[in-house]
C-alpha cells in the first residue's frame, strides 16, 4: 500500500545545529507540504512543492529550507536550529490533479531544540 | 481559500450525536467543503467532503444548506475514540492550492 513516512520520529538537538527531517511518499503525488504544529496555533504551512525542482514558501518559512530532487522526497532543513523551532512537524502529500484532493499526512516528527 | 469559522471546543457524552458547524461566508462557486480529523499524536486524516445538500459515509454526515455559507459535520453516537480535533476547510477539490488549516474544533467525549 502507498504511504508517507517521516524520519526520525523524535529528535533532540542543540541550538545552532543544522537539522534535516526526512519525508518520503510512495503515492507518486506531485504536491508535498511541510507543516508545524504548536499548541494554540493549529497547523501552519512552512514550505511546499508542486513537483521536482519546485519549492515555495509558506506562512512560517523563516529558518527553514526544502529541496525537491525527486517525486518521492521532500526533506526539510533547519539551517541553524532555534528553541522557537521546537515543535511537531508533519509532512503531507496530495495529488493536485485528480480525485477529491485528499491530503495524506505522515506520522509526524517531534523536534526539541535545547 | 475561503476563511472558515468554527467553535474552538466542544464537549459531549458518549452515545450522543455531535454537530460541529463551520461558517464560510465567502465560499466560491467551485469550492468544496472538506473535513479532517486529527487524533492526538497523529497527523490529520480526511473524513468527508461535499459540495451541497448531504453527504454520508461510514464515519460522518455532512449537511450543506442551499446557500452553502455554512456546513455541519455530524458524528452519530460518539464514543471516547472520537475525541479529536476536527478541521473544516473550503477550497477547490483538487489543484495546487495548499490546504490551510485553522485551529479546528477540539471535541472531547466524556464517558
Amino acid at each position: 500500500d502507498a504511504e508517507i513516512t517521516q524520519s526520525p520520529r523524535h529528535k533532540i538537538t542543540e541550538t545552532g545545529r543544522q537539522v534535516t527531517l526526512a519525508c518520503h511518499q510512495t503515492w507518486n503525488h506531485n504536491n508535498m507540504f511541510w507543516y508545524r504544529q504548536d499548541l494554540g496555533h493549529g497547523l501552519r504551512l512552512i514550505h511546499y512543492s508542486y513537483g521536482v525542482q519546485d519549492t515555495n514558501k509558506g506562512e512560517v518559512s523563516d529558518g527553514y529550507s526544502v529541496s525537491r530532487s525527486n517525486t518521492e522526497d521532500l526533506p526539510l532543513t533547519l539551517e541553524s536550529a532555534a528553541s522557537s523551532q521546537t515543535s511537531v512537524y508533519f509532512c503531507a502529500s496530495r495529488s493536485g490533479t485528480s480525485g477529491n484532493g485528499e491530503q495524506f499526512f505522515g506520522p509526524g516528527t517531534r523536534l526539541t531544540v535545547l | 481559500l475561503a476563511k472558515t469559522t468554527q467553535p474552538i471546543s466542544m464537549d459531549s457524552y458518549e452515545g450522543q450525536e455531535v454537530n460541529i458547524t463551520c461558517s464560510h461566508n465567502n465560499i466560491a462557486t467551485n469550492d468544496y467543503i472538506t473535513w479532517y480529523q486529527q487524533f492526538p499524536s497523529q497527523g490529520p486524516r480526511f473524513i468527508i467532503q461535499g459540495y451541497k445538500t448531504k453527504v454520508t459515509n461510514e464515519v460522518a454526515s455532512l449537511f450543506i444548506p442551499a446557500d452553502r455559507k455554512s456546513s455541519t459535520l455530524s458524528l452519530p453516537r460518539v464514543s471516547l475514540s472520537d475525541t479529536a480535533v476536527y478541521y473544516c476547510l473550503v477550497g477547490p477539490p483538487s489543484g495546487n492550492t495548499p490546504l490551510v488549516f485553522g485551529k479546528g474544533t477540539r471535541l472531547s467525549v466524556i464517558a
